[in-house]
């Protein structure tokens, strides 16, 4: 099955700096990779993904970038916030038959903005 | 809103008792999952459904059981609990067509 692995696990930034978290993953035939952020105490929340026939995808202060010949993506926050400090976790799947996706996670990233 | 809701929110058993965590949702999806959350091991797949005749295995099914009433609800239930059940647990739902997860807000459970 799919392995994700995910780089680092902790993460802290001096507030408006960038910061950038790694994922790499082992199923060639995987084509969807969300990126999620979970707050302290609440729930993950999806804030950007990318398919496999894009390199990279913006939003605002936030960036994802895809190489699918060496299997790795990375997420890319510019101009840090403090509201930016949360666990984010990678996935990776591929389209199950009749829709839907089975998402393999990463171990997550804690991320802190310090003032 | 459409919300997932998950209940109990909490819970705190005992070493072979059985827990049921319900999960009912109002986004009109078809597909349910259960993942659970344990420190340092991000979140992991437990059972899935594309709909109420389907249930699927995932990653670390062994221990657990799930039951899909109707559209809207996905149960999932720990005939024996163990200690190391102990986690937070999330149902999340998905439609087919796109690829994000819905989640609801989580299921402590504790078992001493």
């Amino acid at each position: 099955g799919e392995n994700v692995e995910q780089h680092p696990s902790t993460l802290s930034v001096q507030e408006g700096d960038s910061a950038v978290i790694k994922c790499t993953y082992s199923d060639s035939a995987s084509n969807y990779f969300p990126w999620y952020k979970q707050e302290l105490g609440k729930r993950p929340q999806l804030i950007i993904d990318i398919r496999s026939n894009v390199g990279e995808k913006k939003d605002q202060r936030i960036a994802v970038t895809l190489n699918k010949t060496a299997k790795h993506f990375s997420l890319h926050i510019t101009e840090t916030q403090p509201e930016d400090s949360a666990v984010y976790f990678c996935a990776a799947s591929k389209r199950l038959t009749g829709g839907g996706n089975k998402l393999t996670f990463g171990t997550g990233t804690q991320l802190k903005v310090e003032l | 809103d459409a919300d997932v809701t998950q209940t109990p929110r909490n819970r705190i058993t005992k070493t072979g008792k059985r827990i049921m965590l319900e999960c009912s949702q109002t986004k009109g999806h078809d597909r349910m999952y259960w993942y659970r959350q344990d420190p340092g091991l991000g979140l992991r797949l437990i059972y899935y459904s594309f709909d109420v005749k389907d249930i699927n295995k995932g990653e670390i099914s062994d221990g657990y059981s799930v039951s899909r009433q109707a559209q809207a609800k996905f149960s999932l239930s720990l005939e024996s609990a163990i200690p190391n059940q102990t986690a937070l647990y999330f149902c999340a739902t998905s439609d087919p067509t796109a690829g994000e997860l819905f989640f609801g807000e989580g299921s402590r459970l504790t078992v001493l």
